[in-house]
């Protein structure tokens, strides 16, 4: 299974909005609706920020939402606070009980 | 809270074995299918291994295959991952995770801190 393709960085302003995207291909993106996306900060464990493409679990600000059109998923954050400052991974099922991960995005708040 | 922690971790030789623990706390643990996440050092996050809650079925990524097995023990809320035939590519933290019982694939809404595995001569 291939990685899904993230761009390697991504940057704003506070109070800006960023969108990062996910691209795969139809055996994974493209064919489930099962996109995921995960914040990191350095030396943390992983924090799940969306589920399902659009969901948003419980306590997980409103400024984060996340979309999906044909074999691309995006992650946009609104209104950038310097806490949003992360590695963000996107996820998707990929068919026969497999699931793969995108390479990551840095996210800069300038 | 539901809270995991891992294992077992530490630094092995190429071609042996460890076995990774993850002791779950704070929820019913036998009602959630469970995960490994690995992350090797400054990269980015690959699935490994999956397990349903009552231990039914199992999944493993293609280049653990044949040499990791994940199991359970819904009785001692402990999930595990026992690893063979290590290579220096298994060099990771190695996350254990939780499945949201509300959704599937990819729905992690649970995280360990990770145990540190180092496969080096």
């Amino acid at each position: 299974q291939s990685a899904l393709t993230q761009p390697p960085s991504a940057s704003g302003s506070p109070g800006q909005s960023v969108t990062i995207s996910c691209t795969g291909t139809s055996s994974d993106v493209g064919g489930y609706d099962y996109v995921s996306w995960f914040q990191q900060h350095p030396g943390k464990a992983p924090k799940l920020m969306i589920y399902e493409v659009g969901q948003r679990p419980s306590g997980v600000p409103d400024r984060f939402s996340g979309s999906k059109s044909g074999n691309t998923a995006s992650l946009t954050v609104s209104g950038l606070l310097a806490e949003d400052e992360a590695d963000y991974y996107c996820s998707s099922y990929a068919g026969s009980n497999n699931l793969v991960f995108g390479g990551g995005t840095k996210l800069t708040v300038l | 809270q539901a809270q995991l922690v891992e294992s077992g971790g530490g630094v092995v030789q190429p071609g042996r074995s460890l076995r990774l623990s993850c002791a779950a706390s704070g929820f019913t643990f036998s009602a959630y299918g469970m995960h490994w996440v690995r992350q090797a050092p400054g990269k980015g996050l690959e699935w490994v291994a999956g397990i349903w809650h009552d231990a039914r079925d199992r999944y493993h990524t293609d280049s653990v295959k044949g040499r990791f097995i994940i199991s359970r023990d819904n009785s001692k809320n402990t999930l595990f991952l026992q690893m063979n035939s290590l290579s220096a590519e298994d060099t990771a933290v190695y996350y254990c995770t939780r499945e949201s019982s509300t959704s599937g694939w990819g729905a992690y809404d649970v995280w360990g801190r990770g145990t540190m595995v180092t496969v080096s001569s």
